[in-house]
């Protein structure tokens, strides 16, 4: 069975300040990892994905996250939180082979203090 | 290409009706997935279609079902309406699922009285 954990429901950082999202995940076969964003009243958005080979993935609006194996760990990251990042984020796994379904975690809302 | 979309947007409900929403993919995709979203539950997987077929379901009760058409539109229907049916319903699209990107509508706000 797959499952992804999200540590604080809820995250505040100053303007210009490092933004760091956490999640875990638990897989019995290598994962592909995801991050998504929702803005208010919208659906989900991708933001980045993590399939195989390079394990620091880039994705959009300046955010990053690292694929760490041994930590079971997909931490997202962004250096300098912009008021526009304020949102709630999601992180979700899937295993590799077949059609399984994604699972998400609680998710994380943003705040961005001016 | 045109997004997901999801009709209605808003529903208002009472306990004992019952509700169809809709979803229509973005052209192409083949995957539907459906997701419950509350405050405190997060995102819950209800039930992905594949090329008509239902492939895979969460652990919700027979009184949510699903089901796509022949042009990937898909449908879910939930009966008896109770109040924690109250929810953001989501409706996801993809090439294939799984490992796929999902491609996600803005939702149906259901609220039941």
């Amino acid at each position: 069975a797959q499952s992804v954990t999200q540590l604080g429901s809820h995250v505040s950082v100053s303007e210009g300040a490092l933004v760091l999202l956490r999640c875990n995940y638990s897989s019995s076969v290598p994962p592909y990892l995801f991050w998504y964003v929702q803005y208010p009243n919208q659906g989900l958005q991708l933001l980045l994905k993590y399939t195989t080979g390079a394990t620091l993935v880039k994705g959009i609006n300046g955010f990053e996250a690292e694929f760490k194996k041994s930590e079971t760990s997909f931490h997202l990251t962004k250096p300098s939180a912009h008021m526009s990042d304020a949102a709630e984020y999601f992180c979700a796994v899937s295993v590799s082979g077949g059609y399984q379904k994604v699972t998400f975690g609680t998710g994380t809302k943003l705040q961005v203090i001016p | 290409k045109a997004g997901v979309t999801q009709t209605p947007r808003y529903l208002i409900k009472t306990r004992g009706q019952q509700v169809t929403l809709s979803c229509s993919p973005i052209s192409g995709h083949r995957s539907v997935s459906w997701y419950q979203q509350t405050p405190g539950q997060g995102l819950q997987f209800l039930f992905e279609y594949f090329s008509e077929t239902q492939r895979n379901k969460g652990n919700f009760p027979g009184r949510f079902s699903g089901r796509q058409f022949s042009n990937s539109r898909s449908e879910m229907n939930v009966s008896t309406l109770e109040l924690g049916d109250s929810a953001l319903y989501l409706c996801a699209s993809s090439l294939g699922g799984g490992r796929d990107t999902q491609y996600f509508g803005p939702g149906t706000r259901l609220t039941v009285l």
